[in-house]
């Protein structure tokens, strides 16, 4: 089973900065198969990026994603109030698994 | 729209059995998988399994070989999910998700509600 971990587990950010999340995997991840989802409380998540960097319908582009094998990351330019949230990388090539999250909140 | 709509809250004991629904909307049911992930509280994503939705072949976690079963109903566009055995461990929200293409891999794009399942004595 491919394991992701992910980093920091708690980044705490002031609106208008940019955010920078890294997802880590136990053995290589073919860039197609590499996900970024965002949740917020008490509800599903919703896809960001997918095949590492391609933003899903109707995110904006402060969402942007890169990496490749085994180190991946999530930058989101400038948080806006609605990007405090949780967010979970996802790889879908050898099943599926997630990492456990890195949480933005407000600083 | 797409949607994905399940069933209610479920409080079960332990050693029960639940099984929740997810009836799709929107789009052919039978073109897509449909798969099962559980999100203990303040916890990650797990993945469970998944159908296709046009054969009803199945494919589970290893996690939860034996103890969990996935079916389809085509004719109401409506997917299963039955977890027995159940443990405390297993109080969760559970989601539907369908995939985002068609293929064989890929990301979720369309999740249902959630279902909350208690395990309590």
């Amino acid at each position: 089973e491919i394991v992701l971990t992910q980093s920091p587990g708690t980044l705490s950010l002031s609106p208008g900065e940019r955010a920078t999340l890294s997802c880590r995997a136990s053995q290589s991840v073919t860039s197609i198969y590499l996900a970024w989802y965002q949740q917020k409380p008490g509800r599903a998540p919703r896809l960001l990026i997918y095949s590492t960097s391609s933003r899903a319908t109707g995110i904006p582009d402060r969402f942007s994603g890169s990496g490749s094998g085994t180190d991946f990351t999530l930058t989101i330019s400038r948080l806006e109030p609605e990007d405090f949230a949780v967010y979970y990388c996802h790889q879908y090539g050898r099943s599926h698994t997630f990492g456990p999250g890195t949480k933005v909140d407000i600083k | 729209q797409v949607q994905l709509v399940q069933s209610g809250a479920e409080v079960k004991k332990p050693g029960a059995s639940v099984k929740v629904s997810c009836k799709a909307s929107g789009y052919t049911f039978t073109g897509y998988y449909i798969h099962w992930v559980r999100q203990a509280p303040g916890q990650g994503l797990e993945w469970m399994g998944l159908i296709n939705a046009y054969s009803g072949g199945t494919n589970y976690a290893q996690t939860f070989q034996g103890r969990v079963t996935v079916t389809r109903d085509t004719s109401v566009s409506t997917a299963y999910m039955e977890l027995s055995s159940l443990r405390s461990d297993d109080t969760a929200v559970y989601y539907c998700a369908r995939p985002r293409t068609t293929v064989t891999h890929d990301v979720f794009d369309i999740w249902g509600q959630g279902t909350m399942v208690t395990v309590s004595s």
